[in-house]
């Protein structure tokens, strides 16, 4: 099965853009989705396929995808966006649907 | 309104059985692939199973396969995991997620706990 691999942990100042990354050769062929996960919550969907907002997320999150790598984009971080983001995708691979990235937390100052 | 709401988590024992359901609601569920997702206690999001909408095609992560057992019943707008061997290790907060257009999982339910211990 493929691997998507992402940063453990990002911080960022309330206000300013971050950006957190998801690589693996999956994403040559499909689009990451990004899900926010807050503490004893189930996981959010907050970005889909080249670059969706589900309704009701913010406009403030944002994604890109080029070559092995997406991206999930926070432009002007707020207090509530701090929890732990999760990339996931189709998996190129027989037998092994999907895959998900092991997470990154994101701390905002 | 989309509801998935899990339920069957309990603590049992190493080698032990269960059977986890999944309750939809709020959409055709004959429609859409759905999958089991599992978080061990501080630990990231694993996919564990899934099940296309006619239950002809069934995938398990290797880390279950010969232990895990996917169902579902349409008419009953349900989805199961059966839980075999049960070890240690597979302890962890199991959702449901429904898998819209089979590029994204759109909906979550809010997880229910499964505690292997003796």
């Amino acid at each position: 099965s493929s691997e998507l691999t992402q940063d453990p942990a990002v911080s960022v100042a309330l206000g300013h853009t971050v950006w957190i990354t998801c690589q693996g050769d999956t994403l040559r062929r499909y689009y990451a989705n990004w899900y926010q996960q807050k503490p004893g919550q189930a996981p959010v969907l907050v970005i889909y396929g080249k670059n969706n907002r589900p309704s009701g997320i913010p406009d403030r999150f944002s994604g890109s995808n080029s070559g092995n790598t997406a991206s999930l984009t926070i432009t002007g971080a707020q207090a509530e966006d701090e929890a732990d983001y999760y990339c996931n995708s189709r998996d190129s691979s027989d037998n092994h649907p999907w895959v998900f990235g092991g997470g990154t937390k994101l701390t905002v100052l | 309104e989309v509801k998935l709401v899990e339920s069957g988590g309990g603590l049992v024992q190493p080698g032990g059985s269960l059977r986890l359901s999944c309750a939809a609601s709020g959409f055709t569920f004959s429609s859409y692939e759905m999958n089991w997702v599992r978080q061990a206690p501080g630990k990231g999001l694993e996919w564990v199973s899934c099940i296309t909408s006619s239950g002809k095609t069934i995938y398990y992560a290797d880390s279950v396969k010969g232990r895990f057992t996917i169902s579902r019943d349409n008419a009953k707008n349900s989805l199961y995991l059966q839980i075999n061997s049960l070890r240690v290790e597979d302890t962890a907060v199991y959702y449901c997620a429904r898998a819209d257009l089979a590029y994204y999982f759109d909906f979550w339910g809010q997880g229910t706990l499964l505690t292997v211990s003796s």
